[in-house]
This record gives structure tokens, C-alpha cells and sequence, in this order.
């Protein structure tokens, strides 16, 4: 079973400040991870995601996260935050799937964060 | 590309009543279709896979006689809450995978649909 936990449901930093969003899973099998984003009373958009090789992983809007297997952990960062970062971030998990289709997402309770000036 | 609608994106109903959420696939196939429900402030709970020409696949705990869904073609899944409650007002959401974007694991996420039962 895979599972995953998100450390704080409210991260608040200041404008310009570094952001660190904490994630940590649990698979018994190589798993795919994933950072999403939501804004209020909207969908979610992908920041970034793990699959294979380079575990530093860029993506959008100048957020990163790093795989860490002996850690268990795919944290997400952003050196300056900006007003615009405030938000829902989600991490969640999934795995290969050997049969062709598509395995389900297994998300974090999620964290808030809060940017102030 | 790889963008996912949802309609209604707002709905009010009374109790009782019957509502149907649709969620296309604009410029991919989707052949793989997922259910989710949000509840305020809280994570994205899985209610149930669908794929293109097949019954759907629902997580446990959730009930199929209740949340209808119907994946008729590669660009349109619908989710059909019946005889709905108070209790099953929440934000709805889907997300779609495809067959040309197999090997990408993505799942793309559509804006969601609120339900409000009076």
C-alpha cells in the first residue's frame, strides 16, 4: 500500500522568504511522485513530478523538489516566494503501472501556504 | 494541451433530486478517467476509476447505486449523484490519463464542480 504524509497543514513564510514544503511516502514498490498546486475553488495544476532518473526535479513557477529514496521524501521548494505562491500544494504517489493503464493518485492531506509581505 | 473541462461548475439542487457532472477531455483521448471529492479544506478523496467502454471501478466506502459514472467515449465521463443529500454536497473533481500520454503517468485535472444540496 502506498500512503503519504505532508508535515504542517500551514506553512507561512514571508515575500522573498525560501519555501519548503515537507512530503514523505510509503511504497513497496519504485514509486512516481508528484507536487500539485490548487487555488481556491479550482482544479489541480501539476508543479512537478518524479518517474526516473535525475532526482532533482524542476518544474513551474520555480518550484523543485528533490527524491531522496533512503529519506523516503520529495520535498518542494522554491528559493523566493511570492505573493502569487499562496495556495494548496498536494503531494501524492503512485506507482509503475505494468499493464498499460493508469494506477491511482494517492494524495497528502495537503499544505496551505500563506505568504505575507 | 491536455486540458480538462467540467460542467456545471456550480450546482444547486434540492435534496432528493438527481445531478449529472460532465467532465470532457478537450484535446486528448482520455481512456482512463478518475472521480474525486474534495471536502472543504481538506485532501482529494478517490471515488472511483473509470475506463473508456467498461463499468467503473469505485474505492471502498463508496457507493456505486449512488455515484453513477458512465465513461461512454475517450473524451467524456459523467458522474451522476442520485436521490442527493445534503451530505453529498462537496467539490467535485476529475481527472483524465490518455493513451497518447501512456507513458508520461500524467493525470490531468479538471476545475472542478461544486454541489450544493439544500
Amino acid at each position: 500500500a502506498q500512503s503519504v504524509t505532508q508535515l504542517g497543514s500551514h506553512v507561512s513564510v514571508s515575500e522573498g522568504a525560501l519555501v519548503l514544503l515537507r512530503c514523505n511516502y510509503s511504497s513497496s514498490v519504485p514509486p512516481y511522485l508528484f507536487w500539485y498546486v490548487q487555488y481556491p475553488n479550482q482544479g489541480l495544476q501539476l508543479l512537478l513530478k518524479y518517474t526516473t532518473g535525475a532526482t532533482l526535479v524542476k518544474g513551474i513557477n520555480g518550484f523543485e523538489a528533490e527524491f531522496k529514496k533512503s529519506e523516503t521524501s520529495f520535498h518542494l521548494t522554491k528559493p523566493s516566494a511570492h505573493m502569487s505562491d499562496a495556495a494548496e500544494y498536494f503531494c501524492a504517489v503512485s506507482s509503475r503501472s505494468f499493464s498499460g493503464g493508469y494506477n491511482k493518485l494517492i494524495f497528502g492531506a495537503g499544505t496551505r501556504l500563506a505568504v505575507h509581505p | 494541451g491536455a486540458v480538462v473541462s467540467q460542467h456545471p461548475s456550480r450546482v444547486i439542487c434540492k435534496s432528493g433530486t438527481s445531478v449529472k457532472i460532465e467532465c470532457r477531455s478537450l484535446d486528448f483521448q482520455a481512456t482512463t478517467m478518475f472521480w474525486y471529492r474534495q471536502f472543504p479544506k481538506k485532501s482529494l478523496m478517490l471515488m472511483a476509476t473509470s475506463n473508456e467502454g467498461s463499468k467503473a471501478t469505485y474505492e471502498q466506502g463508496v457507493e456505486k447505486d449512488k455515484f453513477l459514472i458512465n465513461h461512454a467515449s475517450l473524451t467524456l465521463s459523467t458522474l451522476t449523484v442520485t436521490s442527493a443529500h445534503p451530505e453529498d454536497s462537496s467539490f467535485y473533481i476529475c481527472s483524465a490519463a490518455g493513451s497518447g500520454r501512456a507513458r508520461s503517468n500524467e493525470q490531468f485535472f479538471g476545475p472542478g464542480t461544486r454541489l450544493t444540496v439544500l
